[in-house]
């Protein structure tokens, strides 16, 4: 069965950095894109990127570019996401889903807690 | 602020029929797919409607989609009190170039 297992919460000062991972199993990683979507506290879902696993290629929201990076690593099929210079409001539940490329998601990881805080 | 509308809440009785609207525009709706997604109380999302009218195996046939011109709609008939969760619509948006969502819909079964 698909599964999308997302890295365990953290704890991130202002300004710092945050990597989170998500491990596929149960299909064929390189056929399908993960996204990475984020919902603040009471807050609804905020897409924030892509990357197709086949190619790498990356696609951004233009929201976070340029303070986010996506990758992936097929041999352990495995997608990240880096998000940079932390403020409290990206205290969010940070999610990877998966679809095909440009189709619906259907999948999603079972989150991850990023809290800012000094 | 979403790019999609849909309303704060909707209510029902046990057993009633609900639904729930999105709108969006030509960008965004009217061109593309939409999917609407069940999140339960401290859960991840879980797809519910895809292709605008497309149940994934597993889902009942309580659940429905249907789209008209920037608008779709989730019906859900044969309310249960599992049903409390929030929805939310879900499509690609050829002006952003990005995936978009609706700021949800809480429903409450009475």
């Amino acid at each position: 069965q698909v599964q999308l297992v997302q890295s365990g919460a953290e704890v991130k000062k202002p300004g710092a950095s945050v990597k989170v991972s998500c491990k596929a199993s149960g299909y064929t990683f390189t056929t399908y894109v993960i996204h990475w979507v984020r919902q603040a506290p009471g807050q609804s879902l905020e897409w924030m990127g892509w990357i197709n696993a086949g190619d790498g290629n990356p696609k951004y929201s233009q929201k976070f570019q340029g303070r986010v990076s996506i990758t992936r690593d097929t041999s352990a099929n495995t997608a990240y996401m880096e998000l940079s210079s932390l403020t409290s409001e990206d205290t969010a539940v940070y999610y990877c889903a998966r679809s095909l490329p440009y189709g619906d998601i259907d999948y999603w990881g079972q989150g991850t807690l990023v809290t800012v805080s000094s | 602020q979403s790019v999609l509308t849909q309303p704060p809440s909707v209510s029902a009785a046990p057993g009633q029929k609900v639904t729930v609207s999105c709108s969006g525009s030509s960008s965004n709706i009217g061109n593309n797919y939409v999917s609407w997604y069940q999140q339960l109380p401290g859960t991840a999302p879980k797809l519910l409607i895809y292709e605008n009218n497309k149940r994934p195996s597993g889902i009942p046939d309580r659940f429905s989609g249907s789209k008209s011109g920037t608008s779709a709609t989730l019906g859900i008939t044969g309310l249960q009190t599992g049903d409390e969760a929030d929805y939310y619509c879900g499509t690609w948006d050829s002006s952003l170039s990005a995936v978009v969502f609706g700021g949800g819909t809480k429903l409450t079964v009475l």
